[in-house]
């Protein structure tokens, strides 16, 4: 089974605050690392998926980068909106069919 | 376009009775997986398929068995539930794997008593 961390576990901002979060991976095993979004009473949805070592990949004021050698990935949100406040989800993909996710980043942003 | 859609939402059952959970997509996807998502846990892969009459097992199988006899289709049936399998239980499809997001159904709550 592979660990795939994530921290914080859970993070409070206010309104137009900048955030980041990492998530930790065995680099040996890596293949792809996915980024997914889950609001409250809904499903996750992908943000990104990432696969090079060095690659940045943008979607509005969310943003991910990655480094396969030392073993993670930050994603960053720039000036956070109440409609932000989600759980993030990191998952990898270590090169079979299927992902292993961490336990997520819950995000709660106070307007 | 439905996407990924889960059957029922919501159920109780009682310890001992048993159950399927239908996913369907009709994106033509390949690829469908089978979750649950307990506090603290995650999201934990039970079991999952790569294409018509194809499963495998996942991080979490035991009690646990699926069937794939339709591309579009991903049953997921306990066949007797124990308390310890109430959760969250999460379907999702790709088109083949790897590189491709993973699309997510809304969910199906499963309590135990």
């Amino acid at each position: 089974i592979l660990n795939v961390e994530q921290s914080p576990q859970s993070l409070h901002v206010q309104e137009g605050d900048s955030t980041n979060f990492t998530c930790s991976f065995p680099s040996s095993n890596f293949y792809a690392l996915h980024w997914y979004r889950w609001e409250t009473a809904k499903s996750p949805e992908a943000l990104f998926v990432m696969t090079l070592n060095g690659d940045e990949k943008k979607k509005g004021r969310i943003s991910a980068t990655l480094n396969t050698k030392e073993g993670y990935s930050y994603l960053y949100i720039k000036g956070s909106q109440p409609e932000d406040s989600a759980t993030y989800l990191c998952a990898l993909n270590s090169g079979y069919s299927t992902l292993t996710f961490g336990k997520g980043t819950m995000l709660l942003v106070s307007p | 376009n439905a996407g990924v859609t889960q059957t029922p939402k919501f159920r109780v059952l009682k310890t001992g009775q048993s159950m399927t959970l239908l996913c369907a997509q009709d994106m033509n996807h390949e690829y469908m997986y089978w979750y649950r998502q307990d506090p603290g846990m995650g999201l934990r892969l039970i079991h999952y398929s790569v294409g018509e009459g194809t499963t495998a097992k996942g991080e979490v199988p035991d009690g646990y068995n699926v069937s794939r006899l339709k591309k579009q289709n991903f049953l997921l049936g306990l066949e007797s539930a124990a308390p310890s399998q109430t959760s969250v239980y999460f379907c999702a499809s790709n088109p083949s794997g790897n590189l491709y997001e993973q699309y997510f159904g809304p969910g199906t709550r499963l309590t135990v008593t």
